[in-house]
Parts: C-alpha cells; sequence; structure tokens
C-alpha cells in the first residue's frame, strides 16, 4: 500500500529564517506530486506540482520554491520566511492516468 | 481556468439528519469529481468521487450524484453522526494540472 510522510509535523520561524519541507511518498513510483498551503479556516491554496524529477510548475508567485531531487520526495524551501507564510502546508500524490488524489498529514508552519 | 463554488459555507444538523453540500464547477471538460473530509489538524481524506460517465454513486451512507447539463454535484450523508463533523471539499479535475478546490463547508452534527 503507499504512503505519503510529511516532516516536520510542526515548526515555528522567526521572520527572516530559511524553510525547509520534506514530503515523501512510499509504495508507488513516478508519482504526480503537490505542495498545498492552508490559511487558518480557508480553503486549498495550490503552490507548486511536479510531474516527474527537476520538473516543478508554479501555481502562486512568491517567496518559496520547490524542488523534486528524487522520484519519491518534494520538497518545500524559502530563503526568507515572512509573516504571511504561515499556514498549513499539505503535500499530495497522484498515480499517473489515475485522478485519485491523496493527501499527507501536512506540517503547521507558524511565523513569528 | 476552472472555478468551484461550494455551498453552504457552514451546516449545522442534527444526528441522524441528513446533510446535502453542494458544488458547481465552470468548465465543462471536467470529468473527474472527489469529495474530501478534512478533520481537525489532519489533511484532507478522500471520501468518495465520481466520473462524468455516471450520474450516481453511493458507499454506506454517503452518496454523490452529478448533473452534467447544470454543471454541479453535490454530496449527500444521511444518518449522520457526530463523527461526520469535519469540514468538506469538492473538487473537480479537467485533466490539465490539477484538481480545483472548492472554498469548503463546516459540518456540525448536535449530538
Amino acid at each position: 500500500s503507499q504512503t505519503i510522510h510529511q516532516w516536520p509535523a510542526t515548526l515555528v520561524q522567526p521572520v527572516g529564517s530559511p524553510l525547509s519541507l520534506e514530503c515523501t511518498v512510499e509504495g508507488t513510483s513516478n508519482p504526480n506530486l503537490y505542495w498545498y498551503r492552508q490559511a487558518a479556516g480557508r480553503g486549498l491554496q495550490l503552490l507548486f506540482y511536479s510531474v516527474g524529477i527537476g520538473q516543478i510548475s508554479s501555481e502562486v508567485p512568491q517567496n518559496l520554491s520547490a524542488s523534486r531531487p528524487q522520484d519519491r520526495q518534494f520538497i518545500l524551501s524559502s530563503k526568507k520566511l515572512l509573516l504571511s507564510d504561515s499556514g498549513f502546508y499539505l503535500c499530495a500524490w497522484t498515480r499517473k492516468q489515475y485522478n485519485e488524489q491523496f493527501f499527507g498529514p501536512g506540517t503547521r508552519l507558524t511565523v513569528l | 481556468g476552472e472555478n468551484v463554488e461550494q455551498h453552504p459555507s457552514t451546516l449545522s444538523v442534527q444526528e441522524g439528519d441528513s446533510a446535502v453540500i453542494k458544488c458547481t464547477y465552470s468548465d465543462s471538460a471536467s470529468n473527474y469529481f472527489p469529495w474530501y473530509k478534512q478533520e481537525l489538524g489532519k489533511g484532507p481524506q478522500l471520501i468518495i468521487d465520481i466520473r462524468s460517465n455516471v450520474g450516481e454513486k453511493k458507499d454506506q451512507r454517503i452518496a454523490v450524484t452529478l448533473n452534467k447539463t447544470a454543471k454541479h454535484f453535490s454530496l449527500h450523508i444521511t444518518e449522520t453522526q457526530p463523527e461526520d463533523s469535519a469540514v468538506y471539499f469538492c473538487a473537480s479535475y479537467t485533466g490539465r494540472r490539477a484538481l480545483t478546490f472548492g472554498s469548503g463547508t463546516r459540518l456540525q452534527v448536535q449530538p
């Protein structure tokens, strides 16, 4: 069976500090991978998606970036966090040719 | 691009009653419509989905209906229980890019 992991689960960072969130998927190969952000009590905002290693599509211009160094690893980064970067970050995956999308447990980021 | 509108934003029902959440989409090319349940502090969980070649799908107490002509689809929960309390999201997919999500419905089931 497939499993998706995210870490850390929670993170408190000062404004201006760097960020690295990691997502890995087990039990499948060559998945499509996605990063979403969810502000408190709000909907899901697509940030990035990737169809393969090194292939990243950005949906919203901002100070965040994403990378996919390995087939089942997706990383969300920032060089300098802003207060507005606070939120719940969710990673998700789908198998190619299948529509079902599965979410990870999320990372709660608080920028102070 | 695709736009999905979801109503209501909040819904309160008595335990045992039914709950209905409705979504409309804009792109006639959309062919896949999933529903997610998100409990507090957790990632959304896929609970049911429907494809454009089907009008209705049922799984125990939950069902989804799709009206392609009107471009709307609905989630029906019967015999609601307190553990059904959560935020529910609808979404649509055109085969391009990624899912487009509705804004969510907070369902509260009163015991």
